[in-house]
Order: C-alpha cells, then structure tokens, then sequence
C-alpha cells in the first residue's frame, strides 16, 4: 500500500476529446510526477509538480498538462487525443525531504483512444 | 543519467535464489543503483537503493561490483508473488525540491515457477 490511488482506473475515449486523470498522494508527499508506460515499455517521465508548480518535464507536447492542489490531490489532462495516447497513466509522489528516485506509484489509470 | 542493460528475461524455481544483474558501465561517482519491480497490474514499487556498498532490507539484497560497473539484486528465497518486471535504474539521491526523473528502460521479466 503506497498511499496513492488513482482515478478512474480505466477510460475509453475516441480520437480529438479530452481527458482528465486523478492522483491522491498522502499528507506531506508535496513532489508528484505522472509516467506514460505504454503496453510492453517501462514508464516515461511526463512531468514533475512540486507545491503546485510544475518544475521539470520530459519529452511530452504542450497538450500535456497538469495541476497539483494544495489537498495532495493533482490531475493530469490530455488535449486532443491521440491514438498513440492509449497506454497506462502512472502517478507518483515523494515525501519532502526524501531522496528523489525514491518515488511511491499508484496503480495507474488505463486510457485506451479509439 | 547512466543507460543500464538488463537481461530481457529469467527464470526461477520457487524458493531459490533470484539473482538479477545489471550493467551501468558509465556510472558516475555521484550516481546510485535504484530497483523498482511492477508486479502486473501494479504501478512500479521501489525495492531498494545502494552507491557503493551492499545494501540489503526485507525485500532485496543490491550487490554492486567494487568498479560500479555492474549489480545484482538478490530475492534470497523468491515466491510466486515474486513474479514481475524488475527495473534497474542509475540516477543521483538529490533530495529536497530537485527534479526527480525515474528513467526506466525495459527491465527483467522474472517468472518465478512452482
């Protein structure tokens, strides 16, 4: 048991609409990144939030996007959906204080795009 | 960060040991082996963590080669539960605010088998 969960746990959506993904990390976990893991890759890093702001991103386009709440809640949303969009959405968060690579995952979202 | 190689899959009998290598040749002196494993339909779980020293706790032994070159992690006595993708990632143990990316590659398929 992580402390994180994630919401819904799986999504159909067709091509063009837009997506909204939830995370809930425990008191005090104020750094949460989101990972895309496609079936048969490991995770890709999306993007890092810490205290509502975003501070590092990996190689996603601008219609990735995300918001972090001061309730150690955040979202992530997806603009436009594509096909290649389909994967599984992975949220993980890290107490304050903890080293970085040590991160505490839900067990994601499942998004397909049809 | 340092690339790693880990082999594409193994096996194990329940109750044996599970050794599980990985190549980092381009290390560098600042930089720690982290293992994560996902068990299927899980997110990824963080197992534990070393920069030069063998490391171990109640999940995992991490061997890592006196070069820093190369490790292994250790399931001492690996159970059906133990079955899952095992990742080796080489990142550096930064805390506080800094930009945590978890760069994960392929990973080791372990089976485990009655």
């Amino acid at each position: 048991e992580t402390g994180v969960t994630q919401s819904p746990t799986h999504l159909i959506k067709t091509r063009g609409q837009q997506v909204t993904l939830r995370c809930s990390s425990q008191s005090g976990h104020n750094t949460v990144s989101w990972y895309q893991q496609a079936l048969g890759q490991g995770p890709q890093f999306i993007f890092q939030y810490y205290r509502e702001e975003e501070n590092g991103r990996g190689n996603f386009p601008p219609r990735f996007s995300g918001l972090q709440f001061p309730n150690y809640s955040s979202e992530l949303n997806v603009n436009a959906l594509e096909l290649d969009d389909s994967a599984l959405y992975l949220c993980a968060s890290r107490p304050d204080g903890a080293a970085k690579n040590i991160q505490y995952f839900g067990a994601g979202t499942r998004l397909s795009v049809l | 960060d340092a690339k790693t190689t880990q082999p594409t899959s193994m096996d194990c009998a329940e109750g044996r040991a599970a050794n599980l290598p990985c190549n980092h040749s381009t290390i560098s002196g600042n930089e720690y082996v982290y293992w994560y494993r996902q068990i299927h339909s899980q997110g990824p779980q963080y197992i534990i963590h070393g920069l030069k020293n063998n490391e171990t706790n109640e999940m995992a032994s991490l061997i890592i080669t006196e070069d820093r070159k190369s490790s292994t992690l250790i399931l001492p006595h690996a159970t059906l539960r133990d079955t899952a993708v095992y990742y080796c990632i080489v990142g550096s143990n930064a805390g506080g605010t800094s930009y945590g990316k978890l760069t994960f590659g392929q990973g080791t398929i372990l089976t485990v088998h009655p």
